[in-house]
């Protein structure tokens, strides 16, 4: 079974602090998504990947950026953390036949 | 933009009882839908997935039907039992086939 290790369960970091989110997976897919998930908002993607150092916007990319420089870690920062980014961050991976395996999660509380 | 909407929000059945969940997709090209579990404290698990090119799908309690025709697609869940208590996604494929796009979630309850 394909296994994607977030590196954090749980993380606070304070306003202002750049924060980084790992993502790793034992596979080889090509395709590497962070979503975010908030009460009543259902899952919204943030950027994906689709290949090495290339990066794609999902519907809300402002506050955040990523990095994939190696095929099996994809990593979301969020240059200058605010309380707005309190979340749940969620990393997926998938091959071309689409279906996702998704992280455990990282509940991440800006305060 | 494009844009899945999954009702209800929540949804509490008696054990054995049916649970039925539906969601609608606005985007024609969709073809690809996958349904996915999430337990507390974990990450979502894909369940059932169906393609536009077949109408229904089941694999044993759980079934997907799809009308491309309407663009609503639906989960159907038998004989309910409490383990299949959980918050449910839908989800559709976007228009460049690269992500999928998520509905709000269903958070089942199944009452023993």
């Amino acid at each position: 079974d394909v296994k994607v290790t977030q590196s954090s369960r749980y993380l606070v970091k304070r306003t202002g602090e750049k924060v980084f989110l790992e993502c790793v997976q034992d596979m080889d897919h090509e395709n590497m998504f962070w979503y975010r998930q908030d009460p009543g908002l259902g899952l919204r993607l943030i950027y994906f990947s689709y290949d090495v150092k290339m990066k794609e916007k999902g519907d809300i990319p402002e506050g955040y950026s990523v990095s994939r420089e190696k095929k099996e870690r994809f990593s979301l920062i969020l240059e200058s953390a605010s309380t707005n980014q309190t979340s749940m961050y969620l990393c997926a991976t998938s091959t071309a036949n689409y279906g996702y395996t998704f992280g455990s999660g990282t509940r991440l509380t800006v305060v | 933009g494009e844009n899945v909407e999954q009702h209800p929000s929540t949804l509490s059945v008696q054990e054995g009882d049916s649970a039925v969940i539906k969601c609608t997709y606005s985007d024609s090209a969709s073809n690809y839908f996958p349904w996915y579990k999430q337990e507390l404290g974990k990450g979502p698990q894909l369940i059932i997935d169906i393609r536009s090119n077949v109408g229904e799908k089941k694999d044993q309690r759980i079934a997907v039907t799809l009308n491309k025709t309407a663009k609503h697609f639906s989960l159907h869940i038998t004989e309910t039992q409490p383990e299949d208590s959980a918050v449910y996604f839908c989800a559709a494929l976007n228009q460049a086939g690269t992500a999928l796009i998520f509905g709000k979630g269903t958070t089942l309850s199944v009452s023993s």
